[in-house]
């Protein structure tokens, strides 16, 4: 059985702060990974896609990949209160795998 | 460009009712998924179409069926409904690759009753 754990949270962060959001992953064959936000009531949209192992920076998000721990991560740094939702990781190996999402709450 | 477009937005039916949801994909995205979303939860795969055929299939029953046109949008259809299929129904395009990112409709929310 293929698998996706993230921690339910909540997590909450002062705004400003950054904010670390962990995935495991159970499938050592899987080949890319993405994280997702999703807004209450909202579908989910795409913050980042990495491939390969080590950090992938797009503005104030930095996915991290460690393929030998299955471990992936997000890093949102000068977190923002619109930053506040759920994040999704998704693993991909022929097929979607989600986690069942992390809720990150952002205090101003 | 258009995005991924669902229709309808809301559905309420009543149990043993059968369901018809819609998807149009992204313009360029040929292949489209249907994934089922309950409350508090990650979206599970229902199945996959490609080239107008079911191309992989989730852990749902027979009850869920779908058809992916010549232009590449594709239906879902729920047979004898059942209070437990209640839940966001989101169809995701992406390109023919299977690793390729999946892009998000809107999704439509079904409520049986």
């Amino acid at each position: 059985q293929k698998e996706v754990e993230q921690n339910s949270g909540p997590l909450s962060v002062p705004e400003g702060a950054i904010a670390s959001l962990n995935c495991t992953y159970s499938d050592r064959g899987s080949q890319s990974f993405f994280w997702y936000r999703q807004y209450s009531g909202k579908s989910p949209e795409l913050i980042m896609s990495i491939y390969s192992n080590g950090d992938k920076e797009d503005g104030r998000f930095t996915a991290q990949l460690n393929k030998a721990s299955q471990y992936v991560s997000l890093l949102i740094r000068d977190s923002q209160p619109s930053d506040s939702a759920t994040y999704l990781c998704a693993v991909n190996n022929y097929q979607l795998i989600w986690g069942a999402g992390t809720k990150l709450i952002i205090k101003p | 460009d258009a995005g991924v477009t669902q229709s309808p937005t809301h559905l309420i039916k009543t149990r043993g009712q059968q369901v018809t949801l819609r998807c149009s994909p992204k313009s360029g995205h040929d292949t489209v998924s249907w994934y089922q979303q309950a409350l508090g939860q990650g979206p599970q795969f229902i199945f996959q179409y490609y080239e107008e055929e079911e191309r992989q299939r989730g852990n749902f029953p027979d009850r869920f069926s779908g058809h992916q046109f010549p232009n590449y949008s594709s239906e879902l259809n729920v047979n004898a409904l059942l209070l437990g299929d209640s839940a966001l129904y989101l169809c995701a395009s992406s390109p023919g690759q299977v690793q390729e990112t999946q892009y998000f409709g809107p999704g439509t929310r079904l409520l049986v009753l």
